[in-house]
């Protein structure tokens, strides 16, 4: 399968505690992005890397959120100190950049639940 | 701050009836994207337009980007229960050249046998 997966596809957490999920994107794609989605909306951008280069972060991504992108190639986003208003799917999508620059494929996401 | 309005939120009808998905703003995109997602799942894209009165057939999906590029449609002809999910908009702004995705809250369709 050469789509973008995601680990975990669930992830149970107490509050407070730290998380890290795990997204690779589709390998020849430069540009990979998270989004958040809460139940009922559709998802929120919350940054992006081109290759390694982190370029934009939303300002729903507080201090306690951390992405990176070390190699290029999967990014990690971290969550520390988890609240309950974390609890959200997260989504990772990858774009190949380019003359056809506009279509994001995305993961199957994680499932966040912050009790 | 960008918006993308989608009507209607939630849509119930029997299979084999028509329907149409309207997603509106009052900004400009370059390219839109309708995606469907089934729950516990990531969106999955059903097509792109770019070009202003741009018109799109997938099977029985058409879709439609208005000539401004403010706005798009989605209509489904003759829907089956597997249409079933909900239906999203994205727009990407053109001047920035991020990519980034700015999304319709999403419209829920439920077809019933």
């Amino acid at each position: 399968d050469t789509g973008v997966s995601q680990n975990p596809r669930h992830k149970i957490t107490k509050r407070g505690q730290n998380v890290t999920f795990r997204c690779d994107p589709i390998s020849e794609h430069n540009r990979l992005y998270w989004y958040r989605q809460t139940l009922g909306q559709g998802p929120e951008f919350l940054t992006y890397f081109q290759n390694e280069a982190q370029l934009e972060k939303s300002r729903l991504l507080s201090d306690r959120f951390s992405a990176e992108r070390p190699k290029g190639s999967f990014s990690t986003l971290e969550i520390q100190r988890t609240e309950q208003g974390d609890s959200a799917m997260y989504l990772c999508a990858s774009l190949a950049g380019g003359k056809s620059s506009y279509e994001q494929y995305f993961g199957p996401g994680t499932r966040l639940t912050v009790t | 701050t960008q918006l993308l309005e989608q009507s209607p939120q939630f849509l119930s009808i029997q299979e084999g009836e028509n329907l149409t998905v309207y997603c509106n703003s009052s900004s400009v995109f370059s390219s839109l994207q309708w995606y469907r997602q089934e729950p516990g799942e990531g969106p999955v894209l059903l097509v792109t337009v770019v070009t202003g009165g741009e018109v799109k057939k997938l099977k029985r999906l058409t879709f439609q980007f208005g000539d401004a590029r403010k706005d798009s449609s989605l209509h489904i002809t003759a829907a089956q229960t597997g249409d079933t999910g909900l239906y999203l908009c994205a727009g990407a702004h053109g001047s920035s050249n991020t990519g980034k995705l700015i999304f319709g809250q999403g419209t829920t369709l439920q077809v019933k046998p």
